[in-house]
């Protein structure tokens, strides 16, 4: 399984941007970029995802490095309820295949 | 309520019982996954439903694990025996029939096992 490196935390003042780095120097030409992220005492929900584009949601935008050795989630102003652990992942494109979580960024949110 | 069900939330055990946890994905859903996650760390993958058949399990479900989907819906994980090592956090996820590379997967808020 490709892996990705993250910071393991990292630590933003509420309403302020936030950029949380994601090094995937394997990945391969077919895996997608997702980002899960998990609240306290919850299961991880989908964030973002994307393959080659950069990508906006209503909860974040994804910028993936043009070589897409590397990516970055950005929350654009961020919560006490963004407090969470941000995971990247990489899955192939082949749609049954589990996700292979790392240990995730620690993300605490200062008010 | 449409999203993951998992139960109970929390179990304590003592070391040697049996433990059975459920989980009922979406309801039209067809793929279901189990996770382990031990504090401070991400999610470790079990085993994979597609409708009732298991396809897929990681070599961390050892012969006291078994899980089922009898009727392609709810699931069952069972441990047998319990040992201490088991305390952690149960997760399910279930995703769509159609192939979608987005938001496929949908975990359940866990079920935490404390083995005494």
């Amino acid at each position: 399984d490709a892996k990705t490196t993250q910071p393991n935390s990292m630590e933003s003042n509420e309403e302020e941007p936030v950029h949380l780095p994601c090094n995937h120097s394997t990945i391969s030409g077919t895996d997608y970029i997702h980002w899960y992220r998990q609240l306290p005492s919850q299961g991880p929900e989908y964030v973002i995802h994307g393959l080659t584009s950069n990508v906006n949601n209503r909860m974040a935008s994804l910028a993936i490095a043009e070589d897409r050795k590397s990516s970055t989630l950005i929350l654009h102003r961020a919560t006490l309820r963004d407090a969470a652990v941000y995971y990247c992942i990489l899955r192939p494109y082949n749609y049954g295949q589990n996700f292979v979580f790392g240990p995730g960024t620690r993300l605490s949110v200062l008010p | 309520d449409t999203g993951v069900s998992q139960d109970p939330r929390h179990k304590i055990t003592k070391r040697g019982q049996n433990v059975t946890f459920r989980c009922d994905p979406i309801s039209e859903h067809n793929r279901l996954y189990w996770y382990r996650q031990t504090l401070g760390q991400g999610p470790e993958f079990l085993t994979y439903f597609q409708n009732e058949a298991q396809l897929e399990k990681s070599r961390l479900l050892s012969d006291r694990f078994s899980a089922e989907r009898p009727k392609g819906s709810f699931s069952t994980l069972e441990i047998q025996r319990t040992e201490q090592g088991d305390s952690a956090m149960y997760l399910c996820a279930s995703g769509p029939r159609q192939k979608r590379s987005g938001m496929d997967y949908t975990f359940g808020s866990g079920t935490r096992l404390t083995v005494v």
